[in-house]
């Protein structure tokens, strides 16, 4: 079974500063792999994904992930914080074992805290 | 172009009610899942339909059953509520079976007392 790791429940960054979201994954083939992002009572939105082309992944809102096969990891960055990207971000994997059945496997998930 | 609908967005029951939620996907996308998300257990499949077909499910009890119409708007029901299915349950939609191109509704959350 497939699964994710997310290092840091809580993330607390200041205006200007480098956010870095860790998510470590496991798979038995080559996973697909997204960051999604989620604002307090709504629900998830695509930030990026890995679905096995270029490994540097660019995203919205300049958010970029890289991935890294050696160290199974998908980690999230942003070179400079803004205050709207407070909010809750989760790493999740694809779950393809069912044949095409895409099911997402979930991080317990990352709340970014964005200090003025 | 109009999102993933989920209704309705907050719901309080009592245990051992049932309760139906309904989740009506983007317009062509034929393909519907749902999550269930908690403090305690983050983000969890629940089930997938296609063509009015369940598709993949995951690991959770009898309790928690779904459809999905000709139209492809789908409902789960959860009966017997108890205490810990309080959560907000998260359907998505995509054009076909078996893609990541899920788009997420905002949710419904269920609060059980």
């Amino acid at each position: 079974a497939q699964s994710v790791t997310q290092l840091g429940s809580h993330v607390s960054v200041s205006e200007g500063a480098l956010v870095l979201l860790r998510c470590n994954y496991s798979s038995s083939v080559p996973p697909y792999l997204f960051w999604y992002v989620q604002y307090p009572n709504q629900g998830l939105q695509l930030l990026l994904k890995y679905t096995s082309a270029a490994t540097l992944v660019k995203g919205i809102n300049g958010f970029e992930a890289e991935f890294k096969k050696s160290e199974t990891s998908f980690h999230l960055t942003k070179p400079s914080a803004h205050m709207s990207d407070a909010a809750e971000y989760f790493c999740a994997v694809s779950d393809i074992s069912g044949g095409s059945n895409y099911k997402l496997t979930f991080g317990k998930g990352t709340l970014l805290t964005v200090n003025p | 172009k109009a999102g993933v609908t989920q209704t309705p967005r907050y719901l309080i029951k009592t245990r051992g009610q049932q309760v139906t939620l309904s989740c009506s996907p983007i317009s062509g996308h034929r393909s519907v899942s749902w999550y269930q998300q908690t403090p305690g257990q983050g983000l969890q499949f629940l089930f997938e339909y296609f063509s009015e077909t369940q598709r993949n499910k995951g690991n959770f009890p009898g309790r928690f059953s779904g459809r999905q119409f000709s139209n492809s708007r789908s409902e789960m029901n959860v009966s017997t509520l108890e205490l810990g299915d309080s959560a907000l349950y998260l359907c998505a939609s995509s054009l076909a079976q078996g893609t990541w191109r899920y788009t997420f509704g905002s949710g419904t959350r269920l609060t059980v007392v």
